[in-house]
């Protein structure tokens, strides 16, 4: 397994509270990508990184922010949480030029109340 | 609206039999691939097949791609109870390589 962790794994928060989720892998891949998975919508992407300090929004981008500081580490802030962001977050990261496989960590579930 | 989708959404079939999932799409990509999700965990790539390519095997799977009708399909031959997961396309865009597009999936269940 690609060495990709997501941390914390559970979180229950309360609405209008600040959330940052961590996403850190050990295999010094160019691309980091964070979705949200949602009964009914699939994965959908909210934010993406394809080198240190250069980011991007995906589709769903509104209520979050990202940040990339070094190779290892892509960081997903809710920076006031609502009761919509209630979710499973996913990272992933990829070697290749963006286009290649994407390797996914074990998911965050958020709960926001 | 969503650029891969699935079908069917649910999927149940005797173990041994072959499971056939289908994927289309809107725009031109420049690759498809096919992702596994087993319940409570991330989604684990399986296959890719370019835009140029028209079928692919890797074991027990087989994918293949019809760019006129902007479909593909995946076949998973002799099925197993381990087979049990949520199965999803993805499409990278032409021209759009940074990210991947992600369909709803198929819920396939392998009956013993």
């Amino acid at each position: 397994d690609a060495g990709i962790t997501q941390s914390p794994r559970h979180k229950v928060t309360e609405t209008g509270t600040p959330v940052t989720l961590r996403c850190h892998q050990t295999e010094n891949h160019r691309y980091m990508y964070w979705y949200r998975q949602d009964p009914g919508h699939g994965l959908r992407l909210i934010h993406y990184s394809y080198g240190v300090k250069d980011t991007d929004k995906g589709e769903v981008s509104d209520g979050y922010s990202v940040s990339r500081s070094k190779t290892e580490d892509f960081l997903l802030t809710l920076e006031s949480a609502t009761s919509s962001q209630t979710s499973v977050y996913f990272c992933a990261i990829s070697g290749l030029a963006g286009g290649g496989e994407q390797y996914f960590g074990p998911g965050t579930r958020l709960t926001v109340t | 609206s969503q650029q891969g989708e699935e079908d069917p959404q649910a999927l149940s079939i005797q173990e041994g039999e072959n499971a056939t999932m289908n994927c289309s799409y809107k725009t031109s990509i420049n690759n498809l691939q096919w992702y596994r999700q087993n319940s409570g965990r991330g989604l684990v790539h399986l296959i890719l097949i370019r835009s140029n390519e028209r079928e692919k095997h890797s074991g027990r799977l087989r994918v293949t791609l019809d760019t006129s009708k902007k479909s593909s399909s995946l076949l998973i031959t002799a099925s197993r109870a381990a087979d049990t997961a949520s199965y999803f396309c993805a499409t990278v865009i032409m021209n759009r390589d940074d990210k991947i597009i992600f369909g709803k999936g198929t819920r396939l269940h392998i009956l013993p």
